[in-house]
């Protein structure tokens, strides 16, 4: 079983819709978790994280996680073709020697359409 | 804030040469400082884990001996590519998580090598 599991998509919808992005992960002592947005040939850019079960909004985005149910969306409001990209999930635990290892998704890919 | 640079930003190189790529926090100190590996339309792969002033953690299957990484302050790590082949062209992306708080791990711009 994967550590952190996304469907890999792509997912469309049209412009203005949410897009609702999915993730499970394994480890049930997860602490930390990320939304990264990675355009085609560009380096990761994170979005949102959230630490707490709930919902954290940003703008156009909300992040939900469930710790019971192990599980982290990324919602998208009004979406825009600029938004087009590869989401990653990543999901962080404290490693030995204090440091925080982050486990990502193999990305969920994202087409808003015009 | 927690900006992340990298240099080169693309290499091409011949086989059997070695190519250096820098990794800097520009903004923040970063205790801990990650090398992956992205190839065309495929994940992103932790090579190794590189904490400032100790020898960086290797994932199974990377060869230390072949990607060499140093962290030498808390603002520079880098990872060194040593006898290149052409099956080491990738997209190699350094991260920098800061020394405390969340942790959160900010990416540089990422280095594109080629090696012919």
């Amino acid at each position: 079983q994967k550590e952190v599991e996304q469907n890999s998509g792509p997912l469309s919808v049209p412009e203005g819709a949410i897009a609702s992005l999915n993730c499970t992960y394994s480890d049930r002592v997860s602490q930390s978790f990320f939304w990264y947005r990675q355009y085609s040939g560009k380096s990761p850019e994170l979005i949102m994280s959230i630490y707490s079960n709930g919902d954290k909004e940003d703008g156009r985005f909300t992040a939900q996680l469930n710790k019971a149910s192990q599980y982290v969306s990324l919602l998208i409001r009004d979406s825009q073709p600029s938004d087009s990209a590869t989401y990653l999930c990543a999901v962080a635990l404290r490693g030995s020697g204090g440091y925080q290892k982050v486990t990502f998704g193999t990305g969920t890919k994202l087409q808003v359409i015009p | 804030g927690a900006v992340v640079s990298q240099h080169p930003s693309r290499v091409i190189c011949k086989s059997g040469t070695s190519v250096k790529i820098e990794c800097r926090s520009l903004d923040f100190q970063a205790t801990t400082m990650f090398w992956y590996r992205q190839f065309p339309k495929k994940s992103l792969m932790l090579m190794a884990t590189s904490n400032e002033g100790s020898k960086a953690t290797y994932e199974q299957g990377v060869e230390k001996d072949k990607f060499l990484i140093n962290h030498a302050s808390l603002t520079l790590s880098t990872l060194t590519v040593t006898s290149a082949h052409p099956e080491d062209s990738s997209f190699y992306i350094c991260s920098a998580s800061l020394s405390t708080g969340t942790k959160t791990q900010y990416f540089g711009p990422g280095t594109r090598l080629l090696v012919l």
